[in-house]
């Protein structure tokens, strides 16, 4: 069955700094993976998605993320933080067919301190 | 290009009560899905359809009912609504690269 780790809760960064969240999926087939942003009150925006080939993946706002199937994971990643990147990050794995879910994982919070 | 739009925004509800919570896209999505979201659970899928006629359970499909008569609209029913069903909904499409599009979200509180 499908599902989706983010092991953290909630982060706080210092604006500037790097920035690190945590995604480990459990799939049985090769994975799509996304990463959406949820600022608050307002709905889901895809930060960038997986689906083969590079690795590493390239995003809107800055954000990349690097694909590791040896550790089922699929880590965000931004050089430095912004005090408008303050929000909820969610990572998902699916599919393309009707055949596979698109399963969230629990979220992270980002703070972002001046 | 109005993408996914849910109404209603807000609703307040007493136990017992029912009531449908609509999705429409134009984007000509064949996969259309519910989710609700709750503090420190992420988004939960409800039910899921991958074409009009087709609808299968999520992960909490108990309480809840779906329909999908055509490929736009895919309505979301709470028959007999609980507490624990007071929640923020979101209805999603998806495109063929897999990409989700998302409503605003209705916010439901049952009393």
């Amino acid at each position: 069955a499908q599902s989706v780790t983010q092991p953290d809760i909630h982060i706080t960064v210092s604006e500037g700094a790097s920035l690190e969240l945590r995604c480990n999926y459990s799939y049985g087939a090769t994975p799509y993976l996304f990463w959406y942003v949820q600022s608050p009150g307002q709905g889901l925006q895809l930060l960038l998605k997986y689906f083969s080939g590079d690795t590493l993946v390239q995003g809107i706002k800055g954000f990349e993320a690097e694909f590791k199937r040896s550790q089922s994971s699929f880590n965000l990643r931004k050089p430095s933080v912004h005090w408008s990147d303050a929000a909820e990050y969610f990572c998902a794995v699916g599919g393309d067919t009707g055949g596979f879910k698109t399963i969230f994982g629990a979220g992270t919070r980002l703070f972002v301190k001046a | 290009n109005a993408g996914v739009t849910q109404t209603p925004k807000f609703q307040v509800l007493k136990t017992g009560q029912s009531m449908t919570l609509q999705c429409a896209q134009d984007m000509n999505h064949e996969y259309m899905s519910w989710y609700r979201q709750d503090p420190g659970m992420g988004l939960r899928l409800i039910h899921y359809s991958v074409g009009a006629g087709i609808t299968d359970q999520g992960e909490v499909p108990n309480g809840y009912n779906v329909s999908r008569s055509t490929t736009e609209d895919f309505p979301l029913r709470l028959l007999s609504a609980a507490p624990s069903q007071t929640s923020v909904y979101f209805c999603a499409s998806r495109s063929g690269n897999g990409e989700l599009f998302f409503g605003e979200g209705s916010r439901l509180t049952v009393l």
